[in-house]
């Protein structure tokens, strides 16, 4: 499978806990964004590697939230402390770095707070 | 608040007919425009793109065209089939060296047959 592969694809948690998601991007994506997206809205933007640099992140990342992607490769995003309003589709996507272009996205991880 | 938005949240058409699916934006730097199809479940998926140099760009059975005198996309679905009943969403890009995309809320397109 070439296409962008997220882990789980769900994910059930207590209001409280740190859960740790993962994206592979397609082979060779320089580019690789994180999205969440929650029930009838457009996914927003949370922030963006280009290779293993992270070059933004939205004012909605608060600093529960962290994202790496320390080999250039695949990324994870980490939520600590959990709360219901993190109920939501995480959704990941890359892109091959050659100016605007085309995202692709994966599956995407769906995290309920109970 | 949101830049890119939609006209009609809901959208049911016959098989067989053509759909229309617009789009507003409010940001005038914005260089290139793509349209997505979400079906529940999954990832966006890319239907077309367009950029702002351009007016229309035709694809397999789709169809985009681009006003940037009155902001506005539209994307045309020819001979629309169940298979194409999905969520659609425009999101737009802004240009100069930032890549991410910006997206609306979303047509809901029903396709009866």
């Amino acid at each position: 499978d070439t296409g962008v592969s997220q882990n789980p694809r769900h994910k059930i948690t207590k209001r409280g806990q740190n859960v740790t998601f993962r994206c592979d991007p397609i082979s060779e994506h320089n580019r690789l964004y994180w999205y969440r997206q929650t029930l009838g809205q457009g996914p927003e933007f949370l922030t963006y590697f280009q290779n293993e640099a992270q070059l933004e992140k939205s004012r909605l990342l608060s600093d529960r939230f962290s994202a790496e992607r320390p080999k250039g490769s695949f990324s994870t995003l980490e939520i600590q402390r959990t709360e219901q309003g993190d109920s939501a589709m995480y959704l990941c996507a890359s892109s091959s770095g050659q100016g605007p272009e085309i995202l692709f996205f994966g599956s995407g991880t769906q995290l309920s707070v109970l | 608040g949101e830049s890119v938005g939609l006209h009609l949240p809901t959208l049911s058409v016959q098989e067989g007919d053509n759909s229309i699916i617009n789009c507003a934006y409010s940001n005038s730097a914005s260089d290139y425009f793509i349209w997505y199809k979400q079906e529940s479940g999954k990832g966006p998926q890319f239907i077309i793109d367009i950029r702002s140099n351009m007016d229309k760009r035709q694809g397999q059975r789709v169809t985009v065209l681009l006003n940037k005198t009155v902001k506005h996309l539209s994307l045309q679905i020819a001979a629309t089939q169940p298979g194409d009943s999905a969520v659609y969403f425009c999101a737009e890009n802004i240009g100069g060296s930032n890549y991410k995309l910006t997206f609306g809320k979303g047509t809901l397109l029903t396709v009866n047959p």
